[in-house]
């Protein structure tokens, strides 16, 4: 199994531009997180999902969307991309039975000039 | 949402054993704690979850008071490959269905020493 795969690993981006980070797991997983980390700092959250067609706010949303039409995507939409958005997203998901653990992917780096 | 309050950084020795305080006055009586290990350039990854009282496994333990108010994760033995970020989660998704938000704190980084 691949378990969290994210895409695209990497992304350049110019001030103003827009851009979708896809979340895939094959884990039959009812809940999905996306998270941001920024140098030395922990995990923020920002969308979180706790199945398909539904999305919640997390900590930190603003200039972000996301979307959860299949059950085994979470993506995850920036609309006009600011330099404060440069940072390393992570995505991760849960089952929804007793406690579980969040299974990670491996990370996306965004970078916006 | 139940914060969480760790160390900012520790160090120890090879071979030594380790033990990582967080604080969490505010868990909620259906909150599990749960702890993680980030290496640079990965997400985190799933270490131990405990209720109450103490819990083993192969790489941990962890111990919590009857209050429930903090927990120490306890790495035995440890080596260099276990320098790391090490991050306390308080909180679980609801049995109706919602998912209370599960939130890191800052975490402590743990650098071991040869």
């Amino acid at each position: 199994n691949a378990g969290v795969t994210q895409t695209p690993k990497f992304r350049v981006l110019k001030t103003g531009q827009s851009m979708t980070l896809l979340c895939a797991q094959d884990m039959n997983h009812e809940y999905m997180y996306w998270y941001r980390q920024d140098p030395g700092m922990g995990l923020r959250l920002i969308h979180y999902s706790v199945g398909e067609g539904t999305t919640a706010k997390g900590e930190v949303p603003d200039g972000y969307n996301v979307s959860r039409l299949k059950k085994q995507n979470f993506l995850l939409g920036l609309e006009s991309a600011a330099p404060s958005q440069t940072s390393v997203y992570f995505c991760a998901s849960k089952d929804r039975s007793g406690t579980g653990e969040l299974f990670f992917g491996e990370g996306s780096r965004l970078t916006v000039l | 949402l139940a914060k969480t309050t760790q160390p900012i950084s520790m160090d120890s020795y090879e071979g030594q054993e380790v033990n990582i305080t967080c604080s969490h006055n505010n868990i909620a009586t259906n909150d599990y704690i749960t702890w993680y290990q980030q290496f640079p350039s990965q997400g985190p990854r799933f270490i131990i979850q405990g209720y109450k009282t103490k819990v083993t496994n192969e790489v941990a333990s962890l111990f919590i008071p009857a209050d429930r108010k903090s927990s120490t994760l306890s790495l035995p033995r440890v080596s260099l490959s276990d320098t790391a970020v090490y991050y306390c989660l308080v909180g679980v998704p609801l049995s109706s269905g919602s998912a209370r938000q599960l939130t890191f704190g800052s975490g402590t980084q743990l650098t071991v020493l040869p």
